[in-house]
């Protein structure tokens, strides 16, 4: 089971201003992902890296992006806020055991952009 | 098509009873695995059970089952002697390995969730 973290859990923050939320592994794990979620929905991802110095977009377009310069560090960053940019933002990363890879995630970031 | 597909928005079950969510997949790629994860209000993503499309038994973890049946490309998870707790959002999920691409990534999938109440 991974250990992740992200900060903050919550941000209310206003249009325009630079925002970087912050993930973290303990597990050594290569691939990590970025999710997007409004509520009650399913979840979109919007980047992902294999490792250190490789990232990828998702699925879903975003205007945020991601770097990878550490194995156990994924930040995201929104360059200018803004109101459609609220939602919550979920980290994964996972490692292949056998046949079986599974993501696991972070406790997520609401973001409020007023 | 979708590919994961839950039919139930929202589902209510009675203290100590068995529930049964239903997940339906779409896939040709004969290797897959299937995943359930549990996120409570609280917003974070938990892992519950997976199940890999060449694995012959059903998977369990403790109280959470999953009931396998390939040929109708279904993954039900069944949570027995349902708790207060369990009450959250049940996500349905699947890789499939055809989508790996030169990093190692293979897409995963996320359904739109059935919201579970347990009622006391």
């Amino acid at each position: 089971e991974a250990d992740i973290y992200q900060t903050p859990r919550y941000l209310v923050i206003g249009t325009g201003k630079k925002i970087t939320l912050e993930c973290s592994q303990t597990m050594g794990h290569d691939k990590m992902y970025w999710y997007q979620q409004d509520p009650g929905m399913e979840l979109h991802l919007i980047h992902y890296s294999y490792g250190v110095n490789s990232t990828e977009k998702g699925d879903l377009s975003s205007e945020s992006t991601v770097s990878r310069i550490r194995t156990e560090h994924f930040p995201l960053t929104l360059e200018s806020a803004r109101p459609s940019h609220t939602s919550q933002y979920l980290c994964a990363s996972s490692e292949r055991q056998g046949w079986q890879e599974t993501q696991y995630f972070g406790p997520g970031t609401r973001l409020l952009v007023l | 098509a979708q590919k994961i597909t839950q039919t139930q928005p929202g589902m209510f079950v009675q203290e100590k009873e068995a529930v049964t969510l239903d997940c339906t997949y779409d896939t040709s790629d004969p290797s897959y695995g299937l995943f359930w994860y549990k996120q409570p209000s609280s917003g974070e993503m938990i892992f519950l059970i997976y199940q890999g499309s060449y694995d012959q038994q059903n998977a369990t973890e403790g109280r959470y089952s999953l009931n396998f049946q390939k040929a109708r490309k279904s993954a039900n998870l069944v949570i027995s002697a349902s708790q207060l707790g369990d009450s959250a959002m049940y996500f349905c999920a699947m890789r499939e390995a055809s989508t790996k691409n030169s990093g190692g990534y293979q897409k995963v999938t996320f359904g739109t969730g059935t919201k579970l109440q347990v009622i006391p």
